[in-house]
């Protein structure tokens, strides 16, 4: 299997523009998670689907982060405007049944 | 309510011993550990649910203490490739219920020949 798969690896932006990182989860896994990590924050739930429905976002920082799973198979996170506190490595990760999570290999955001 | 590890960091020579400590003010249903290699991701170690239980991977094994909220990694002979950054993470609710998993800051592990 190929694992969760995450687009693009890295992204650099200017402040202000719109960023959207894409995520692949592993065919069958039910849950879908979003994490953002940071030296300052360490790893952090943002949101998490199960079964394309979005459980809890309570961690999504604000208006400016929005993420949807259109499919079992496709998920985004997006930020508009991003900001340079916005600058983190995000992780997708994907589970068959909410205990074992398999990470994707992260996109690291850069924003000047 | 984030888990807290100790220690933050520990240096090991090869075929030492070392325990990683995570600890909640809050009740647990689970503890999760994690490995994160630098510049990788993180990847699944165990799953300890309340009850007691120990688990082991290799020569990697943890301990649940519920009624102290407490749960300890325990590394044996340590070995090179046992280096990187240990998290605990912790259910209050479990994630099929609602809940969420909430990680500890880290603990970096760093094995020397």
């Amino acid at each position: 299997d190929a694992g969760v798969i995450q687009s693009p690896r890295h992204e650099v932006t200017e402040m202000g523009q719109e960023v959207t990182l894409r995520c692949k989860p592993i065919s069958g896994h039910d849950y879908l998670f979003w994490y953002r990590q940071t030296m300052m924050r360490g790893l952090e739930l943002l949101i998490y689907f199960n079964n394309n429905v979005p459980i809890d976002d309570s961690g999504m920082p604000e208006d400016r982060f929005s993420a949807k799973m259109p499919n079992a198979s496709f998920s985004t996170l997006k930020i508009q405007p991003s900001e340079p506190r916005d600058s983190a490595v995000y992780f997708c990760a994907s589970s068959p049944d909410s205990r074992e999570q398999y990470f994707g290999p992260g996109t690291r955001l850069t924003v000047t | 309510q984030q888990p807290v590890q100790s220690p933050q960091a520990v240096i090991l020579r090869e075929g030492e011993d070392a325990v990683i400590n995570c600890s909640s003010s809050k009740a647990l249903y689970s503890v999760h550990w994690y490995r994160q290699k630098h510049g990788e991701a993180p990847v699944f170690l165990m799953i300890l649910l309340k009850g007691g239980e120990q688990k082991g991977h290799e020569k990697i094994s943890a301990s649940f203490n519920e009624k102290k909220q407490q749960s300890s990694l325990y590394l044996t002979a340590s070995q090179l490739s046992y280096s990187g950054t240990y998290f605990c993470g912790t259910e209050e609710t479990p994630i099929a219920q609602g809940g969420k998993l909430i990680f500890g800051q880290g603990t970096e592990l760093s094995v020397k020949p």
